[in-house]
């Protein structure tokens, strides 16, 4: 069966420190594969998603960027965090190809706090 | 291109009240429908489904039903209990044909408080 893994679960970091976020995925293979962000208190904003290794595409200007080095791996980063950036990061993925049925499966999330 | 529309939160309601919250969507084709949910601190949670026009999705008696002629999918539910506050993410993913990716598009989100 396919899971998706997501770290860290939460995490603190000072404004204009750099920012990590990993999220992998197994038992598929091709996936899109997703960034979202919640801020407190709002709906899911699209930040990047991916239709294959090096293909990123970014849905909204920001600080932050992504990376797919791997096909099931996806990373989101930042070389500068802003008070902004905080709020709740979900990865994502679902499965590839045309047709309908594709939902997206998501990991539990990371909580960013920029302080 | 494509789109969801949820109704605006917060939802309040007492146990055993009747739940509806709403979804309207713009999408070329027949998209397949989705509703997530998603509990305090934690991810998203598929919670229905539905893939053709008059399909109704069901789960833990929530229900949804694809409604093409006014492109809605409408979630209810007979008798909220206080388990259910959650938010509540209405979705589409393309149909075949439709071109480009199989993003999925998410809804902004409706907030339901069940109260003892």
């Amino acid at each position: 069966s396919q899971t998706i893994h997501q770290w860290p679960a939460t995490l603190v970091q000072p404004v204009g420190s750099p920012l990590s976020l990993e999220c992998t995925v197994e038992g598929t293979s091709n996936p899109n594969l997703y960034w979202y962000r919640q801020a407190a208190g709002r709906g899911l904003q699209l930040l990047f998603y991916s239709v294959g290794i090096g293909q990123i595409s970014s849905e909204v200007p920001q600080n932050l960027s992504a990376s797919r080095p791997q096909d099931r791996q996806f990373i989101l980063s930042s070389k500068k965090l802003l008070l902004s950036d905080s709020g709740f990061y979900l990865c994502a993925w679902s499965g590839t190809g045309f047709g309908g049925n594709t939902e997206a499966f998501f990991g539990q999330g990371t909580r960013l706090t920029v302080v | 291109g494509n789109s969801v529309t949820q109704m605006e939160g917060p939802v309040t309601l007492s146990e055993e009240a009747f739940l509806t919250i709403n979804c309207t969507y713009t999408a070329t084709g027949y998209p397949s429908l989705f509703w997530y949910v998603q509990y305090p601190g934690e991810g998203l949670q598929l919670l229905l489904k539905a893939t053709k026009a008059d399909d109704k999705g069901s789960n833990k008696g929530f229900e949804a039903t694809y409604r093409k002629e006014t492109t809605s999918f409408h979630l209810e539910k007979g008798s909220v209990q206080v388990s259910d506050s959650a938010v509540y993410f209405c979705a589409l993913s393309p149909s075949w044909g439709s071109g480009g990716y199989q993003k999925v598009t998410f809804g902004t989100g409706t907030k339901l408080q069940v109260i003892p």
